[in-house]
């Protein structure tokens, strides 16, 4: 079975600032992706960012990036010059190709101005 | 290019009530799947559907609970004799076709269904 953990429930960040939400995951399959979502307070799911498990380089998508340490099993996502717009939810999610996503319980961000 | 549509948007009904909840996978998608998310915690699979076939069910509740997907129209989740427990958000996700590679999974707006 695969199981997503995000040890953290709230962060605090002041705007411009970088901040990692932290996750990890576990799964024997040799095959999987990770994905991180965005759900701001209007409730809906917004993809961010997926890394392949055999990708070699970390995944980044604008101020997005994907810390992916494969040995740690860990794919902790990296904000850089958080926005007021990026208080939110924020999910980390693993998909091993029998179709259906496994999610953590979500870490809320909260950006200060 | 519209993208996964999910109706209606937010849904009462009393206990008791069937609850019907649509979704219209985005075109050319043939595979939708369904989560649902409690308060305060994240999504969770409950059924993977292609065109008149459930594929995995597993996370779908044993009882009040159904799901089709038919050859034209869209995919519906149904709610028998609702409780207040099944107050939550119910989200749809549409994949294209293309086996175990297809992995992006394209989420609709949800629907907030409230049990009262």
């Amino acid at each position: 079975a695969q199981k997503i953990t995000q040890t953290q429930p709230g962060m605090f960040v002041q705007e411009k600032e970088a901040v990692t939400l932290d996750c990890t995951y576990d799964t024997s399959d040799p095959s999987y992706g990770l994905f991180w979502y965005k759900q701001p307070s209007s409730g809906e799911m917004i993809f961010l960012i997926y890394q392949g498990s055999y990708d070699q380089q970390n995944a980044t998508e604008g101020r997005y990036s994907l810390n992916f340490q494969k040995a740690r099993k860990s794919a902790n996502l990296v904000i850089s010059a958080s926005q007021l717009g990026d208080s939110a939810m924020y999910f980390c999610a693993i998909w091993t190709g029998f179709q259906k996503l496994v999610f953590g319980t979500g870490t809320r961000l909260l950006v200060s101005p | 290019n519209a993208g996964v549509m999910q109706n209606p948007r937010h849904l009462v009904r009393r206990r008791g009530q069937e609850a019907r909840l649509r979704c219209s996978p985005m075109k050319g998608h043939s595979h939708v799947y369904w989560y649902r998310q409690l308060p305060e915690e994240g999504l969770k699979f409950m059924v993977y559907l292609q065109k008149e076939n459930i594929i995995d069910e597993s996370g779908m509740p044993k009882e009040r609970f159904s799901a089709e997907f038919p050859k034209e129209g869209p995919s519906i989740l149904r709610i028998q004799q609702v409780v207040r427990g099944d107050s939550a958000a119910y989200f749809c996700a549409s994949s294209p076709p293309g086996g175990s590679d297809s992995y992006e999974q394209y989420f609709g707006p949800g629907t907030r269904l409230t049990v009262t």
